[in-house]
């Protein structure tokens, strides 16, 4: 079945980088996205990856995919607290509708 | 450009009555559009699928008399919350997916509404 899966809470000091992990099972996904959504609001797109790259960089955000091991990383260089939020990982499911299936989403917590 | 609307952003209504959200993509046209529902600290769970033109696609466990989608244009999907009781109290949230590049990346997410049912 399809299952995108991710720890829940990521504490780093303001400056350093955070690094964001998540795993998915569909191996057929098509496009693995990170998006982030701040309190009471909706979702914002931060980025996404087609499944036959390894690697996407865009300013201070970085995506690593390992399709071997269905592994979806978002790493954000010089954190600030303004990146505070809530962090989902989302594959594009194969066949259907290709419905986005999301993850229970990281909890970033930036502090001085 | 791509920007997807929501109306209301806030609802408070009385257990018993029905609330319609709308969801509209402002400069795009799209065939597909998806609802979901949040609960606090949780995450996006989707509830159906909605194709202009055609009935929408239940995900398995959600009622389709209780949640009513409609896809009446390219560009307005509405979703109707029937008798609502407090436990349907949620953040709804629309996305859409422009039409003729649905193979593409793309999906457009609203601003979500927050429904309060007392």
């Amino acid at each position: 079945g399809e299952d995108v899966e991710q720890s829940l809470f990521l504490s780093v000091r303001e400056g350093d980088s955070s690094v964001i992990n998540c795993t998915y099972t569909d191996s057929s996904s098509t496009y693995l996205y990170w998006y982030k959504q701040e309190p009471g609001a909706g979702l914002q797109l931060l980025t996404y990856i087609f499944s036959n790259m390894d690697m996407k960089q865009d300013q201070r955000l970085t995506v690593l995919l390992n399709k071997k091991d269905k592994h979806l990383s978002l790493r954000i260089a010089d954190t600030q607290t303004g990146d505070s939020a809530i962090y989902f990982c989302a594959e594009r499911a194969s066949g259907g509708y290709n419905k986005l299936i999301f993850g229970a989403g990281t909890r970033l917590a930036v502090h001085p | 450009g791509a920007v997807v609307s929501q109306h209301p952003s806030r609802v408070i209504c009385k257990s018993g009555t029905s609330v319609k959200i709308e969801c509209r993509s402002l400069d795009f046209q799209a065939t597909t559009m998806f609802w979901y529902r949040q609960f606090p600290k949780q995450s996006l769970m989707l509830m159906a699928t909605s194709n202009e033109g055609s009935k929408a696609t239940y995900e398995q466990g959600v009622e389709k008399d209780k949640f009513l989608i409609n896809h009446a244009s390219l560009t307005l999907s509405t979703l109707t919350v029937t008798s609502a009781h407090p436990e349907d109290s949620s953040f709804y949230i629309c996305s859409a997916r422009p039409f003729g590049r649905e193979n593409s990346y793309e999906q457009y997410f609203g601003p979500g509404t927050r429904l309060t049912v007392t």
